[in-house]
């Protein structure tokens, strides 16, 4: 069965400092996508990144960065230069297609919080 | 452009109280629709999914009960509520019309039902 697993509960770091958020996954799909959810103390969650199992491109987008290892089945996370805003819990997800729909199999979340 | 609308946002009911919270999408047709829950301090549960009209799927046994009675309306119900359905509720939809397993959720905001 598909599985999710973010050992990290909550993680604590100083303003400016990297921090790595870590994503194992479980599947028996050859073809499936991650994703990374923020939700910030709103609630709302939000759409960060998503990966195709046959893009192991690392990718960076300003400040974030993603490091996808398919022979570790790991999607990690990571922040640069860490500020107060990137507060919240980060969400990593793996789709599974079943009988027509597409559910999302959600980790349990990681609650970052930076200090100023 | 397309938009999902959940309401209310925060709801304080007596145990023994019925419920109902609402999700709207606009701009897409036959979406296929989520409803999850989020425990304090835990991760994200699938409660229902829905991939057409009356057509709805439970997730997990539980107090609740999902309708959907047109095409971009998705209800969360429950005759009596139990202190344990205390939670952050949020509904999420998907594009069917497009490789919807590619593409995650769109969730709307959320809403913070207390049972007391």
């Amino acid at each position: 069965a598909q599985k999710v697993t973010q050992a990290q509960t909550e993680i604590s770091v100083v303003e400016k400092e990297d921090v790595t958020l870590d994503c194992v996954y479980e599947t028996r799909d050859t073809t499936y996508y991650l994703f990374w959810y923020k939700q910030p103390p709103s609630g709302e969650l939000v759409f960060l990144i998503r990966r195709n199992s046959f893009d192991e491109q690392n990718e960076i987008s300003g400040r974030y960065s993603w490091n996808f290892q398919k022979s570790t089945s790991s999607f990690n996370f990571t922040i640069t230069a860490s500020q107060v805003v990137d507060s919240a819990v980060y969400f990593c997800a793996l789709s599974e297609r079943s009988g027509g729909y597409n559910k999302l199999i959600f980790g349990a979340g990681t609650r970052l919080a930076v200090h100023p | 452009s397309q938009t999902i609308h959940q309401w209310p946002a925060t709801l304080v009911q007596p145990v023994g109280s019925p419920l109902s919270l609402e999700c709207t999408v606009e701009g897409t047709s036959n979406p296929n629709l989520y409803w999850y829950r989020q425990a304090a301090g835990r991760g994200l549960q699938l409660l229902f999914y829905s991939i057409g009209i009356d057509q709805i799927s439970s997730e997990v046994p539980q107090n609740l009960s999902a309708s959907r009675p047109q095409d971009r309306q998705f209800i969360l119900s429950s005759k009596k509520l139990l202190l344990s359905d205390s939670g952050f509720y949020l509904c999420a939809w998907s594009d069917t019309r497009t490789n919807a397993y590619n593409y995650g959720y769109t969730f709307g905001s959320g809403t913070r039902l207390t049972v007391v």
